[in-house]
Protein backbone atom coordinates (compact mmCIF):
# COMPACT_ATOMS: atom_id res chain seq x y z
CA UNK A 1 0.00 0.00 0.00
CA UNK A 2 1.34 3.14 -1.18
CA UNK A 3 2.59 5.90 1.97
CA UNK A 4 3.39 8.84 1.15
CA UNK A 5 5.19 10.99 3.60
CA UNK A 6 6.23 15.01 3.98
CA UNK A 7 8.91 16.66 5.75
CA UNK A 8 8.95 19.08 7.13
CA UNK A 9 5.87 18.80 8.87
CA UNK A 10 6.47 23.01 9.26
CA UNK A 11 8.36 25.37 8.29
CA UNK A 12 9.14 29.28 9.01
CA UNK A 13 11.25 31.14 6.50
CA UNK A 14 11.91 34.85 6.56
CA UNK A 15 10.94 36.30 2.84
CA UNK A 16 12.85 36.06 0.02
CA UNK A 17 14.78 32.85 1.02
CA UNK A 18 14.41 30.20 -1.60
CA UNK A 19 13.03 26.67 0.19
CA UNK A 20 12.74 23.29 -0.25
CA UNK A 21 9.69 21.11 0.87
CA UNK A 22 10.22 17.16 0.25
CA UNK A 23 7.81 14.18 -0.46
CA UNK A 24 8.67 10.77 -0.48
CA UNK A 25 6.73 7.33 -1.55
CA UNK A 26 7.20 4.16 -0.64
CA UNK A 27 5.62 2.57 -4.17
CA UNK A 28 7.60 3.55 -7.21
CA UNK A 29 4.78 2.39 -9.85
CA UNK A 30 3.18 5.60 -10.43
CA UNK A 31 1.18 7.44 -13.17
CA UNK A 32 1.49 11.61 -11.97
CA UNK A 33 2.41 13.18 -8.67
CA UNK A 34 0.75 16.39 -7.91
CA UNK A 35 1.54 19.49 -5.81
CA UNK A 36 -0.93 21.37 -3.76
CA UNK A 37 -1.89 24.18 -1.46
CA UNK A 38 -4.48 24.41 0.75
CA UNK A 39 -4.97 27.75 2.46
CA UNK A 40 -7.12 27.76 5.87
CA UNK A 41 -10.63 26.96 5.71
CA UNK A 42 -10.03 26.60 2.05
CA UNK A 43 -10.13 23.76 -0.75
CA UNK A 44 -6.85 22.23 -2.75
CA UNK A 45 -5.43 24.23 -5.37
CA UNK A 46 -3.27 22.23 -7.96
CA UNK A 47 0.05 24.01 -8.02
CA UNK A 48 2.32 21.68 -10.79
CA UNK A 49 1.47 17.95 -11.82
CA UNK A 50 4.30 15.87 -12.84
CA UNK A 51 4.07 12.93 -15.09
CA UNK A 52 5.72 9.56 -14.34
CA UNK A 53 7.75 9.95 -17.67
CA UNK A 54 8.35 13.54 -16.79
CA UNK A 55 11.43 14.72 -14.19
CA UNK A 56 9.96 18.34 -13.66
CA UNK A 57 7.64 20.86 -13.92
CA UNK A 58 7.91 24.95 -13.42
CA UNK A 59 5.10 27.38 -13.04
CA UNK A 60 6.37 30.81 -11.86
CA UNK A 61 8.83 30.75 -8.60
CA UNK A 62 7.78 27.13 -8.34
CA UNK A 63 9.46 24.14 -9.90
CA UNK A 64 8.69 20.34 -9.01
CA UNK A 65 10.79 17.57 -9.49
CA UNK A 66 10.49 13.96 -9.50
CA UNK A 67 13.00 10.91 -8.33
CA UNK A 68 10.78 7.80 -9.35
CA UNK A 69 12.98 5.27 -8.50
CA UNK A 70 14.28 6.71 -5.27
CA UNK A 71 10.32 7.76 -4.15
CA UNK A 72 11.13 11.30 -4.23
CA UNK A 73 9.64 14.53 -5.16
CA UNK A 74 10.79 18.06 -4.20
CA UNK A 75 8.97 21.38 -4.28
CA UNK A 76 10.88 24.45 -4.78
CA UNK A 77 9.74 27.90 -3.98
CA UNK A 78 12.12 30.52 -5.06
CA UNK A 79 12.58 34.30 -3.42
CA UNK A 80 9.29 32.86 -1.05
CA UNK A 81 6.55 36.16 -0.31
CA UNK A 82 4.03 36.05 2.57
CA UNK A 83 1.38 35.06 0.20
CA UNK A 84 2.91 31.97 -0.24
CA UNK A 85 1.86 31.28 3.64
CA UNK A 86 -0.18 28.15 3.32
CA UNK A 87 -0.08 24.47 3.45
CA UNK A 88 1.61 22.35 0.87
CA UNK A 89 0.39 18.98 0.54
CA UNK A 90 1.93 16.45 -2.56
CA UNK A 91 -0.34 13.40 -3.83
CA UNK A 92 0.90 10.45 -5.63
CA UNK A 93 -1.41 8.82 -8.20
CA UNK A 94 -1.19 4.89 -8.67
CA UNK A 95 -4.83 3.82 -9.28
CA UNK A 96 -5.84 6.45 -6.62
CA UNK A 97 -4.34 9.49 -5.14
CA UNK A 98 -2.74 9.39 -1.75
CA UNK A 99 -1.61 12.13 0.18
CA UNK A 100 0.98 13.05 2.36
CA UNK A 101 -0.11 14.99 5.70
CA UNK A 102 1.37 18.58 4.25
CA UNK A 103 4.08 20.81 5.04
CA UNK A 104 2.81 24.22 7.10
CA UNK A 105 4.65 26.97 5.55
CA UNK A 106 4.59 30.47 6.91
CA UNK A 107 6.62 33.05 5.33
CA UNK A 108 7.37 36.47 7.83
CA UNK A 109 7.94 39.68 6.24
CA UNK B 1 -18.40 29.35 -13.13
CA UNK B 2 -16.84 27.70 -9.96
CA UNK B 3 -15.76 23.93 -11.59
CA UNK B 4 -16.07 21.70 -8.31
CA UNK B 5 -18.97 22.78 -6.07
CA UNK B 6 -19.85 21.32 -3.07
CA UNK B 7 -23.04 22.66 -0.53
CA UNK B 8 -23.08 23.21 2.55
CA UNK B 9 -19.71 24.71 3.10
CA UNK B 10 -20.68 24.14 7.29
CA UNK B 11 -22.64 21.39 8.47
CA UNK B 12 -23.33 21.19 12.24
CA UNK B 13 -25.17 18.44 13.00
CA UNK B 14 -26.64 15.96 16.06
CA UNK B 15 -24.88 12.60 16.90
CA UNK B 16 -27.34 10.19 15.10
CA UNK B 17 -28.61 12.38 12.02
CA UNK B 18 -28.72 11.33 8.40
CA UNK B 19 -27.23 14.08 6.68
CA UNK B 20 -25.98 14.20 3.09
CA UNK B 21 -23.44 16.96 1.25
CA UNK B 22 -23.64 17.86 -2.57
CA UNK B 23 -21.02 18.24 -4.98
CA UNK B 24 -21.49 18.89 -9.35
CA UNK B 25 -18.64 19.41 -11.41
CA UNK B 26 -18.99 21.58 -14.60
CA UNK B 27 -15.47 20.39 -16.06
CA UNK B 28 -16.86 17.55 -17.83
CA UNK B 29 -14.51 15.10 -16.38
CA UNK B 30 -15.18 11.26 -15.79
CA UNK B 31 -14.41 10.59 -12.16
CA UNK B 32 -15.03 12.26 -9.19
CA UNK B 33 -13.88 11.17 -5.69
CA UNK B 34 -14.76 12.10 -1.62
CA UNK B 35 -12.20 12.86 0.64
CA UNK B 36 -11.94 13.38 3.94
CA UNK B 37 -9.57 15.33 5.83
CA UNK B 38 -8.82 15.05 9.70
CA UNK B 39 -7.92 16.94 12.57
CA UNK B 40 -4.27 16.47 11.44
CA UNK B 41 -4.95 17.76 7.99
CA UNK B 42 -4.31 14.24 6.70
CA UNK B 43 -6.29 13.81 3.67
CA UNK B 44 -7.63 10.18 2.87
CA UNK B 45 -9.46 8.77 -0.12
CA UNK B 46 -13.12 7.91 0.89
CA UNK B 47 -15.13 6.96 -2.84
CA UNK B 48 -14.07 7.53 -6.14
CA UNK B 49 -16.90 7.40 -9.31
CA UNK B 50 -16.18 6.85 -12.81
CA UNK B 51 -18.81 6.72 -14.78
CA UNK B 52 -21.67 6.12 -11.99
CA UNK B 53 -19.29 2.85 -11.21
CA UNK B 54 -17.82 3.14 -8.06
CA UNK B 55 -14.11 2.08 -8.28
CA UNK B 56 -12.64 2.54 -5.17
CA UNK B 57 -14.28 2.09 -1.87
CA UNK B 58 -11.87 2.55 1.20
CA UNK B 59 -12.41 0.54 4.12
CA UNK B 60 -15.24 3.47 5.14
CA UNK B 61 -18.30 2.59 7.09
CA UNK B 62 -21.39 1.71 5.45
CA UNK B 63 -22.72 4.19 7.51
CA UNK B 64 -21.59 6.69 3.96
CA UNK B 65 -22.74 6.04 0.77
CA UNK B 66 -22.23 7.80 -2.15
CA UNK B 67 -24.84 8.34 -4.89
CA UNK B 68 -24.25 10.01 -8.66
CA UNK B 69 -26.98 10.80 -10.17
CA UNK B 70 -24.95 11.64 -13.34
CA UNK B 71 -21.55 12.22 -14.30
CA UNK B 72 -21.49 15.62 -13.18
CA UNK B 73 -22.83 14.69 -9.49
CA UNK B 74 -21.50 12.85 -6.83
CA UNK B 75 -23.47 13.43 -3.31
CA UNK B 76 -22.29 11.73 -0.27
CA UNK B 77 -24.66 10.51 2.19
CA UNK B 78 -24.08 9.87 6.03
CA UNK B 79 -26.79 7.80 8.22
CA UNK B 80 -26.73 7.83 11.83
CA UNK B 81 -23.51 10.43 12.12
CA UNK B 82 -21.12 9.53 14.62
CA UNK B 83 -18.77 12.12 16.86
CA UNK B 84 -16.29 10.71 14.82
CA UNK B 85 -17.37 11.71 11.71
CA UNK B 86 -16.32 15.24 12.22
CA UNK B 87 -13.75 16.59 9.64
CA UNK B 88 -13.86 18.56 6.38
CA UNK B 89 -15.01 16.62 3.66
CA UNK B 90 -13.90 17.57 0.14
CA UNK B 91 -15.13 16.67 -3.45
CA UNK B 92 -13.10 16.54 -6.51
CA UNK B 93 -12.88 15.69 -10.19
CA UNK B 94 -10.27 14.34 -12.81
CA UNK B 95 -10.89 13.43 -16.22
CA UNK B 96 -8.40 10.26 -16.68
CA UNK B 97 -5.51 8.76 -14.85
CA UNK B 98 -2.82 10.83 -15.39
CA UNK B 99 -5.04 14.36 -15.18
CA UNK B 100 -4.77 16.90 -12.41
CA UNK B 101 -7.25 16.74 -10.03
CA UNK B 102 -9.58 19.30 -9.05
CA UNK B 103 -10.98 19.93 -5.49
CA UNK B 104 -14.23 21.42 -4.03
CA UNK B 105 -13.49 24.22 -1.29
CA UNK B 106 -14.81 21.54 1.17
CA UNK B 107 -17.76 20.85 3.53
CA UNK B 108 -16.67 21.35 7.52
CA UNK B 109 -19.08 18.87 9.50
CA UNK B 110 -19.29 19.32 12.61
CA UNK B 111 -21.30 16.56 15.01
CA UNK B 112 -22.08 17.23 18.52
Amino acid sequence: KQEVTQIPAALSVPEGENLVLNCSFTDSAIYNLQWFRQDPGKGLTSLLLIQSSQREQTSGRLNASLDKSSGRSTLYIAASQPGDSATYLCAVNNNDMRFGAGTRLTVKP
Amino acid sequence: DTAVSQTPKYLVTQMGNDKSIKCEQNLGHDTMYWYKQDSKKFLKIMFSYNNKELIINETVPNRFSPKSPDKAHLNLHINSLELGDSAVYFCASSQVDGSPLHFGNGTRLTVT
